[in-house]
C-alpha cells in the first residue's frame, strides 16, 4: 500500500498571499491528479500530470510533478478567497482510487 | 439528467438499523467508488467496482457490504449501522483508463443516533 503525504494539513493565509502544498510518497506513480473540494461540495479535478518535471498552470495555480514521479506541489499565486477547500491529491495507476488526507486551505479577506 | 446522483441527500438512522445508500450515474462508467469523509478530514475508500458484478474493498471496508449488478448502480449498505458510521459519504465514478477524471456525487450525510 503506497503511502501518500500532504502538507501541511491545515493553512490559513491572508488574500493575496502566495503559498504552496505538497504531495508526496515513496512510491513511483503513473500520473498524479490534483481535486479541490469546496464545502458542502464533491471533490472537482483541477489537473492531471504524467511526465516527470512537468510543470501546468490553471490560472493562478501552478503544478508540478518531481522529476521522480514520486512527489508533486500546488502552488498559488496571490490568493483569493474562491481559493479556500480541500485540496487533495490522488495518484494514478491502479485500479482504486485512493487520496491523500488533503490540505484545508483558507483564504481571509 | 445526466451526471452522477446519491439518494438520499440526509439521512439520520438509529444503532442497529441496516441503511442503503444509493448512486447513480448516466454515462456508463466502468469504475464506481464509494468513500467516506469526517469531520474535518479526506476522503477514504471503502468499496469500489471496475464493472458490473466486480466490486473489491477499499481502505475501510468493515461494516459496509456493496453490489453492482447494473453498470449505473453502485448501492452502499450499512448491515448494522453504528454511530462510529456517522459520516459523509460520496459515490463517484469514471471511465476506464489511468488517469481519467472521477466524477462525485453531492453526497449523503448519515448520522446514526
Amino acid at each position: 500500500t503506497q503511502l501518500l503525504e500532504q502538507s501541511p494539513q491545515f493553512l490559513s493565509i491572508q488574500e493575496g498571499e502566495n503559498l504552496t502544498v505538497y504531495c508526496n510518497s515513496s512510491s513511483v506513480f503513473s500520473s498524479l491528479q490534483w481535486y479541490r473540494q469546496e464545502p458542502g461540495e464533491g471533490p472537482v479535478l483541477l489537473v492531471t500530470v504524467v511526465t516527470g518535471g512537468e510543470v501546468k498552470k490553471l490560472k493562478r495555480l501552478t503544478f508540478q510533478f518531481g522529476d521522480a514521479r514520486k512527489d508533486s506541489s500546488l502552488h498559488i499565486t496571490a490568493a483569493q478567497p474562491g481559493d479556500t477547500g480541500l485540496y487533495l491529491c490522488a495518484p494514478q495507476g491502479a485500479q482504486k482510487l485512493v487520496f491523500g488526507q488533503g490540505t484545508r486551505l483558507t483564504i481571509n479577506p | 439528467d445526466a451526471g452522477i446522483t446519491q439518494s438520499p441527500r440526509y439521512k439520520i438512522t438509529e444503532t442497529g438499523r441496516q441503511v442503503t445508500l444509493m448512486c447513480h450515474q448516466t454515462w456508463s462508467h466502468s469504475y464506481m467508488f464509494w468513500y467516506r469523509q469526517d469531520l474535518g478530514h479526506g476522503l477514504r475508500l471503502i468499496y469500489y467496482s471496475a464493472a458490473a458484478d466486480i466490486t473489491d474493498k477499499g481502505e475501510v471496508p468493515d461494516g459496509y457490504v456493496v453490489s453492482r449488478s447494473k453498470t449505473e448502480n453502485f448501492p452502499l449498505t450499512l448491515e448494522s449501522a453504528t454511530r462510529s458510521q456517522t459520516s459523509v459519504y460520496f459515490c463517484a465514478s469514471r471511465t476506464w483508463g489511468s488517469g481519467t477524471e472521477a466524477f462525485f456525487g453531492q453526497g449523503t450525510r448519515l448520522t446514526v443516533v
